[in-house]
């Protein structure tokens, strides 16, 4: 099991609903992050918090907005969204703020379908 | 955008038989790491190898870098029915916080 925790495990919204993935991890680690995949392909990076700030988003559209509460707990808001929004939407977290430094441990993620 | 590109894209191999990957990118990194994806469910830390590594081992994985031509490999030796998964290289460059992946390669081990 992850030490990741992400909720819900299914989402399916339509286009006019709002919507939370949850991501929670206890591990003490100082950056969490959004990745975003679509089927067969490689995770591509969202957002990235670093010691409970945003440090990177990666020019995506204000129909997702992230917040993270607290050092354990991150979110991703969701409103109005796309059929070609629909994805696993993965969360991780690392130890140290920078890649450069530790691995990414990730969550088993959300399987969204906007219909 | 995409750092790494994978070959193959998709391996077939019979349980017992060895399993290489590999990956190449296009600009200076701090480290390459490898990533194992069971089907829908999330990615899993396999090797993390830094620029000034040449190989690391961990367990039936071995890991070679070279920096000169911008490549990896990742070799499964004695592979398994559970070895059936995505793999993933992804690179963190020198500066910034950004894990890129790569196209991945779809392994499948027949038992």
């Amino acid at each position: 099991d992850t030490e990741v925790t992400q909720t819900p495990k299914h989402l399916v919204m339509g286009m006019t609903n709002k919507k939370s993935l949850k991501c929670e991890q206890h591990m003490g680690h100082r950056a969490m992050y959004w990745y975003k995949q679509k089927a067969k392909k490689p995770p591509e990076l969202m957002f990235v918090y670093s010691y409970e700030k945003l440090s990177i988003n990666e020019s995506v559209p204000s129909r997702f907005s992230p917040e993270c509460p607290n050092s354990s707990l991150l979110n991703l808001h969701l409103h109005a969204l796309q059929p070609e929004d629909s994805a696993l939407y993965l969360c991780a977290s690392s130890q140290d703020r920078f890649v450069t430094s530790s691995p990414l441990h990730f969550g088993n993620g959300t399987r969204l379908t906007v219909t | 955008s995409q750092q790494g590109e994978e070959d193959p894209q998709a391996l077939s191999i019979q349980e017992g038989e060895n399993a290489t990957m590999n990956c190449s990118y296009k600009t200076s990194i701090n480290n390459l790491q490898w990533y194992r994806q069971n089907s829908g469910r999330g990615l899993v830390h396999l090797i993390l190898i830094r620029s000034n590594e040449r190989e690391k081992h961990s367990g039936r994985l071995r890991v070679t870098l070279d920096t000169s031509k911008k490549s990896s490999s990742l070799l499964i030796t004695a592979s398994r029915a559970a070895d059936t998964a995505s793999y993933f290289c992804a690179t963190a460059r020198e500066y910034g916080n950004k894990l890129v992946f790569g196209a991945g390669t779809i392994l499948r081990v027949k038992s």
